[in-house]
């Protein structure tokens, strides 16, 4: 049974920073490129960042770019997200996905983490 | 620009079949998508991937109820003998971008 389960999250005040990490079982972690996504109410479900199987490659959507960094540990089935500079509009449930696809071909999100919470006020 | 477009809302009746919808971009009409499920309080859960030739790979567990098909760019995920418990958030995602999503609500 695959489980990715998210943690780290917490409230932060503006400016802050915080790490998220996602701990995987049940597939081969390291022939998976995996992403981060976010969800609010207001903006629905936003793609943050995503890195290559062997760390070799990232993307970061624009709003996060020089702020977050997603990095992997494949000896630890573990991803990261280290959140710096936070800003009220990065308040979100923030979850770990797999992507099923190669580098080649657009990216399927088939597994999920259940979530985590991560709120930014003053 | 890639654009997945659903529409907000869709209802239908306790036993019945709904289907919905997500267009793609013409110029993405190539791609695959997925749908996905959310209930209320949990992460999305993968129901299956459609090609652009209608063809579908379903996730772990997906009971038969659920299919999905294509045509040009539109692709459809079929529910049929609706039960309560397949109220949800439905969305659909292809490479880095999601629909809007489409809340279900069943009569």
């Amino acid at each position: 049974e695959v489980q990715m389960v998210e943690s780290g999250g917490g409230l932060v005040q503006p400016g802050g920073s915080l790490r998220l990490s996602c701990e995987v079982s049940g597939f081969t972690f390291r022939n998976y490129w995996l992403s981060w996504v976010r969800q609010t109410p207001g903006k629905g479900l936003e793609w943050v960042a995503n890195i290559k199987e062997d760390g070799s490659e990232k993307q970061y959507v624009d709003s996060v770019k020089g702020r977050f960094t997603i990095s992997r540990d494949n000896a630890k089935n573990s991803l990261y997200l280290e959140m710096s500079s936070l800003r009220v509009e990065d308040a979100a449930i923030y979850y770990c996905a797999r992507d099923q696809s190669d580098s080649n071909t657009p990216a399927i999100f088939d597994y999920w983490g259940q979530g985590v919470l991560v709120a930014v006020s003053s | 620009q890639l654009v997945l477009t659903q529409s907000p809302s869709a209802s239908a009746s306790l036993g019945a079949s709904v289907r919905l919808t997500c267009t793609v971009t013409s110029a993405h009409s190539t791609f695959p998508i997925a749908w996905l499920q959310q209930h209320s309080g949990r992460g999305p859960r993968f129901l299956m991937k459609i090609n652009n030739d209608g063809s579908h790979n379903k996730g772990d567990g997906i009971p038969d109820r659920f299919s999905g098909s294509g045509s040009g760019a539109a692709r459809y995920l079929t529910i049929s003998s609706l039960q309560s418990e397949d109220e949800a958030d439905y969305y659909c995602q292809t490479s880095k971008v999601f629909g809007g999503g489409t809340k279900l609500t069943v009569l």
